[in-house]
């Protein structure tokens, strides 16, 4: 059964360009989040989908990010006009569709964005 | 959310049991305590969780008292390997969860 998949591992841009991070839940998993983490600190929630509906969207910026999580193939976080400041790590993690406190959320290794 | 504190960074030889503790002085009826590790440039992995008294797995222990209002993960015997960052957090039902800045564990041979 394979992990949470993102692609790409390692995205370069420059500032203006967009960027498309890419997330494959496990198997049966129909829960996705998206985190961020800036170097040397703690992930930062920014969505929570499930299949065709943004659930908690309350950590992503209110301009120029979006996630969608379509019925058919991979969550998309797009980020347009990239700036510098968007550079950091970007973590999926899926978790099965129960609701209960003790699902667990499964992590993907991340995208790593450089904005220059 | 509950908020968690636990310490900066922590060091320890090959060998030694590990123990490290988050307080969690406003954690509700409903949150349990998950514990994650993450190694450098990759996601956080899922270590142990636990709602009262004692949970053990094959990777660690954890203790939880009974006001809960703190927690300990033990981790036995260290190896080189366990060198990464763990992370506490509280998780409701249905939650997105809340890292903090975790404890940096330094395992020295």
């Amino acid at each position: 059964n394979a992990g949470v998949m993102q692609n790409p591992r390692h995205l370069v841009r420059r500032r203006g360009q967009e960027a498309r991070l890419r997330c494959s839940p496990m198997k049966g998993h129909s829960h996705v989040y998206w985190y961020r983490q800036l170097p040397e600190e703690g992930l930062k929630f920014m969505v929570y989908l499930q299949k065709e509906n943004i659930i908690d969207e309350s950590g992503m910026p209110k301009e120029r990010f979006s996630a969608e999580f379509p019925k058919e193939g991979p969550s998309i976080l797009r980020i347009q006009q990239v700036v510098r400041g968007d550079s950091a790590a970007y973590f999926c993690a899926s978790s099965p569709a129960s609701e209960r406190p003790t699902e667990t959320q499964y992590f993907g290794p991340g995208t790593r964005l450089l904005v220059l | 959310l509950a908020k968690t504190t636990q310490p900066i960074s922590m060091d320890s030889y090959e060998g030694q049991e590990v123990n490290i503790t988050c307080s969690h002085n406003n954690i509700a009826t409903n949150d349990y305590i998950t514990w994650y590790q993450q190694f450098p440039s990759q996601g956080p992995r899922f270590i142990i969780q636990g709602y009262k008294t004692k949970v053990t797995n094959e990777v660690a222990s954890l203790f939880i008292p009974a006001d809960r209002k703190s927690s300990t993960l033990s981790l036995p015997r260290v190896s080189l390997s366990d060198t990464a960052v763990y992370y506490c957090l509280v998780k409701a039902a249905g939650n997105k969860l809340t890292f903090g800045g975790g404890t940096r564990v330094l395992v020295k041979p």
